[in-house]
């Protein structure tokens, strides 16, 4: 089985700090994603790569940025935590960039900047 | 863009009726469609897939069929359980992000009463 991990189920940091979210996959994937998952709006992808050292913005990359220094890690970065980054987060994974391809997720981490 | 639409929840019902949440998409192409769920204080996972029009996806007794010309994919179930109870959400992989990009709905929470 595919396993996704995170770093941390639960994080509280405070406004202004640097926080650091990881998220490792075992599977060999190419492909893997940030996302955050607020009430009434679903899913929406903050970053995403392709390969190692490669990386591409999603919908919603302001406020972050992303290191994929080995393939099966992949870490989210707020420079500067704010408020309005408390939300889930959830990472992701994926073989390829087939269309048919399936997304495997981590548990997620809930964070709440204070 | 492309975009993926899904009936408010939450939906509630009794055990063993017959579940429908609807979810319409727009997109340019052939996208890939998904139905993922989300059971409590866990992160997503596939429930089904369909890759092409007219294909039916199924898995622990749901089901969904890719209907191109109504560019829907609704997910159904002809008798829930009280252990489907969960948030379940649509989403396609299509050609406008590249394949690379997965476009979610916002979920749908069931709840399952005995």
């Amino acid at each position: 089985d595919v396993k996704v991990t995170q770093s941390s189920r639960y994080l509280v940091k405070r406004t202004g700090e640097k926080v650091f979210l990881e998220c490792v996959q075992d599977m060999d994937h190419e492909n893997m994603f940030w996302y955050r998952q607020d009430p009434g709006l679903g899913l929406r992808l903050i970053y995403f790569s392709y390969d190692v050292k490669m990386k591409e913005k999603g919908d919603i990359p302001e406020g972050y940025s992303v290191s994929r220094e080995k393939k099966e890690r992949f870490s989210l970065i707020l420079e500067s935590a704010s408020t309005n980054q408390t939300s889930m987060y959830l990472c992701a994974s994926s073989f390829s960039s087939a269309g048919t391809d399936t997304q495997y997720f981590g548990p997620g981490t809930r964070l709440t900047v204070l | 863009g492309d975009s993926v639409t899904q009936m408010e929840g939450p939906v509630t019902l009794s055990e063993e009726a017959f579940l429908t949440i609807n979810c319409t998409y727009t997109a340019t192409g052939y996208p890939s469609l998904f139905w993922y769920v989300q059971y409590p204080g866990e992160g997503l996972q596939l429930l089904l897939k369909a890759t092409k029009a007219d294909d039916k996806g199924s898995n622990k007794g749901f089901e969904a069929t890719y209907r191109k010309e109504t560019t829907s994919f609704h997910l159904e179930k002809g008798s829930v359980q009280v252990s489907d109870s969960a948030v379940y959400f649509c989403a396609l992989r299509g050609p406008s992000g590249g394949y690379q990009k997965v476009t979610f709905g916002t979920g749908t929470k069931l709840q399952v009463i005995p």
